[in-house]
This record gives C-alpha cells, sequence and structure tokens, in this order.
C-alpha cells in the first residue's frame, strides 16, 4: 500500500539556519503530496500541496517541489524563525474512496528553533 | 472564525466508562472525518462521513463508533475506553470528490484514560 517516511526528529536549528526535512513516498499512480503543520496544542494545518509532478508549493517560506523521479517532497525554509517551531508532517493522498480524501501521513519531524 | 471545533479540548475518563467526543463546523463540507493521534505518532484514520454515509476503516476497532445527526456535527462514542485509547482525537472536514483539496482540522481532543 502507500506509504511516506519522514526524517526523523527531532530537529533544532538556531534561528535564520537553513531548514530541510526529508519526505519520500510508495505510491500507484500518482498522488498528490502535503505538507501539514502542528503548532503546539493545536490541530494540523495545511502547510502547502503539489499535485502533479514538478509542481512547487511554498507558503510562508516554505517549499516543496514534488520529484517523480525521486519519489520525494522534501521541505524547505532558507531561513527559519522562532515561531517555525511545530511538529511537520508529510503526507499523500492517491485517489478519492467513498467521497473521501484518504490521507496516508509520514510519522512526523518535531522541529525546534532556538534564538 | 473557527471553522471545525471540537470540544471538549481535554477529556479524561475512566477505564470502561463510555465516552463521548464531539466535533462541529461552519464550512458546510460532506465529508467528516475522525483521526486518533497516539504520542509522537503520524494521525491515523478511523472513519469518515459522506453525507450520511459511514465508513469505517477495516483496522477500527469494534469499540469506536460514531453518529452524524447532521451536516454540522459528528460524534466520536467509545464504548468502553481501555488505556491504550488515550491519544488525541481529531476531527477534520472536507469537500468530496476531488484529489488535492485540503482536509481542515479542530485542535483535537485530548483524551486520558485513568
Amino acid at each position: 500500500g502507500d506509504s511516506v517516511t519522514q526524517m526523523e526528529g527531532p530537529v533544532t536549528l538556531s534561528e535564520e539556519a537553513f531548514l530541510t526535512i526529508n519526505c519520500t513516498y510508495t505510491a500507484t499512480g500518482y498522488p498528490s503530496l502535503f505538507w501539514y503543520v502542528q503548532y503546539p496544542g493545536e490541530g494540523l494545518q495545511l502547510l502547502l500541496k503539489a499535485t502533479k509532478a514538478d509542481d512547487k508549493g511554498s507558503n510562508k517560506g516554505f517549499e516543496a517541489t514534488y520529484r517523480k523521479e525521486t519519489t520525494s517532497f522534501h521541505l524547505e525554509k532558507g531561513s527559519v524563525q522562532v515561531s517555525d517551531s511545530a511538529v511537520y508532517f508529510c503526507a499523500l493522498s492517491g485517489a478519492i474512496i467513498q467521497g473521501a480524501q484518504k490521507l496516508v501521513f509520514g510519522q512526523g519531524t518535531r522541529l525546534t528553533i532556538n534564538p | 472564525d473557527a471553522m471545525v471545533i471540537q470540544n471538549p479540548r481535554y477529556q479524561v475518563t475512566q477505564f470502561g466508562k463510555p465516552v463521548t467526543l464531539s466535533c462541529s463546523q461552519t464550512l458546510n463540507h460532506n465529508v467528516m472525518y475522525w483521526y486518533q493521534q497516539k504520542s509522537s505518532q503520524a494521525p491515523k484514520l478511523l472513519f469518515h462521513y459522506y453525507d450520511k454515509d459511514f465508513n469505517n476503516e477495516a483496522d477500527t476497532p469494534d469499540n469506536f463508533q460514531s453518529r452524524r445527526p447532521n451536516t454540522s456535527f459528528c460524534f466520536l462514542d467509545i464504548r468502553s475506553p481501555g488505556l491504550g485509547d488515550a491519544a488525541m482525537y481529531l476531527c477534520a472536514t472536507s469537500t468530496a470528490g476531488v484529489v488535492g483539496e485540503k482536509l481542515f482540522f479542530g485542535s483535537g481532543t485530548q483524551l486520558s484514560v485513568l
């Protein structure tokens, strides 16, 4: 079945450092890819997405490019801030099943940014 | 402005005592989901509703049930909570039938079982 593998955390960086969180996937067909973020004490919210190969999703300075040849969707940010501290989930959606978008999540990467 | 609202934020129950978690939405979305998220793990889908049609995941224990009396509300019932059911429970919504659409999540209910 479909699966998502994320870089294991926790990850700790200093403010203004460069961030990469690796994500690779296994899926049949052409899934949509997502990064969701979970701030402390909150639910998940969509950070960015890409729905086809070579698409780049971007939001709040974060970027990720859908690479079909390497089955990857790595998250990057050029200069992180303390407010970026959160848990980041990579996810894919392969199909609509009985009306629902079935998301398959990676295990999450906890990111802590120190001032 | 809250769009998916879960109550309560924290719920404590006793081993074996039935508990109900609630979710409401103002988005008028067809689909509502319940996820279970244990500490440091990925969210795991328990079931979803497409309008009034209930769809259970194959590995969801019978102990977990759900009700959706109308478009706006959805409830998660745990008939006999065990210690292993302590987790964050997340409700989410989406429009139906479009791959790549985002899910809207509530803030979750943290369930403790004593």
